[in-house]
């Protein structure tokens, strides 16, 4: 099994919402990651959790709030958003940092209004 | 800095040419590289990836990479394109003992029937 779930598909939400994103995994990764991607854009990075601890923190803006509950999960909560959020947000995850490879999640639609 | 460089912004091809797609990285050190690909509003999906060993690599779909250590490339191959091959393909490095996967800018791939 090397799928990557994200739930929901699609999101859309108001400025004064707040929702929260779902990533799961049962590859028994270590590492998982949330990335944010616009339209004909490569995805960037925003959070990578190791081992269950926050690893790194792209300078996201604190209206995102990632969430590490367990080694097979991963939440990013949203609250306060701009327009300017809105975006596919895609979950990864991989073994380590050695010789591994990145599996991706089909990716959350978000529309910010 | 680690960079990569597609570029190629948009390819087209007609059904059953052959394709390369370009892809050239600045980095001291041998870098993890990959090829993902991705179909509009879907997640990526690992194509193949290159650690070390034989510089030509295998990967799913009937694509095969390169890696030229002098030319700092790794292109991607594919003999005989089929119109499902449409689509925006990313190429990626990774360091070792880091997290971070750099993209590049992606090549958008059009088939022609």
């Amino acid at each position: 099994d090397t799928e990557v779930t994200q739930t929901p598909k699609h999101l859309v939400m108001g400025m004064t919402n707040k929702k929260s994103l779902k990533c799961e995994q049962h590859m028994g990764h270590r590492a998982m990651y949330w990335y944010k991607q616009k339209a004909k854009k490569p995805p960037e990075l925003m959070f990578v959790y190791s081992y269950e601890k926050l690893s790194i923190n792209e300078s996201v803006p604190s209206r995102f709030s990632p969430e590490c509950p367990n080694s097979s999960l991963l939440n990013l909560h949203l609250h306060a958003l701009q327009p300017e959020d809105s975006a596919l947000y895609l979950c990864a995850s991989s073994q380590d940092q050695g010789r591994t490879e990145a599996f991706f999640g089909q990716g959350t639609r978000l529309t910010v209004v | 800095a680690q960079s990569v460089t597609q570029p190629d912004i948009h390819i087209t091809v007609s059904e059953g040419a052959s394709l390369e797609l370009r892809c050239n990285y600045s980095y001291g050190a041998t870098p993890y590289l990959f090829w993902y690909v991705q179909s509009p509003g879907q997640g990526l999906q690992l194509l193949l990836k290159y650690f070390s060993g034989d510089t030509l690599v295998q990967g799913i779909k009937g694509f095969e990479a390169e890696f030229k250590r002098s030319q700092s490339s790794f292109n991607l191959r594919k003999p005989s394109v089929h119109w499902s091959d449409a689509a925006e393909y990313f190429c990626a490095v990774r360091t070792s003992g880091t997290y971070k996967y750099i993209f590049g800018t992606g090549t958008r791939l059009k088939v022609l029937a």
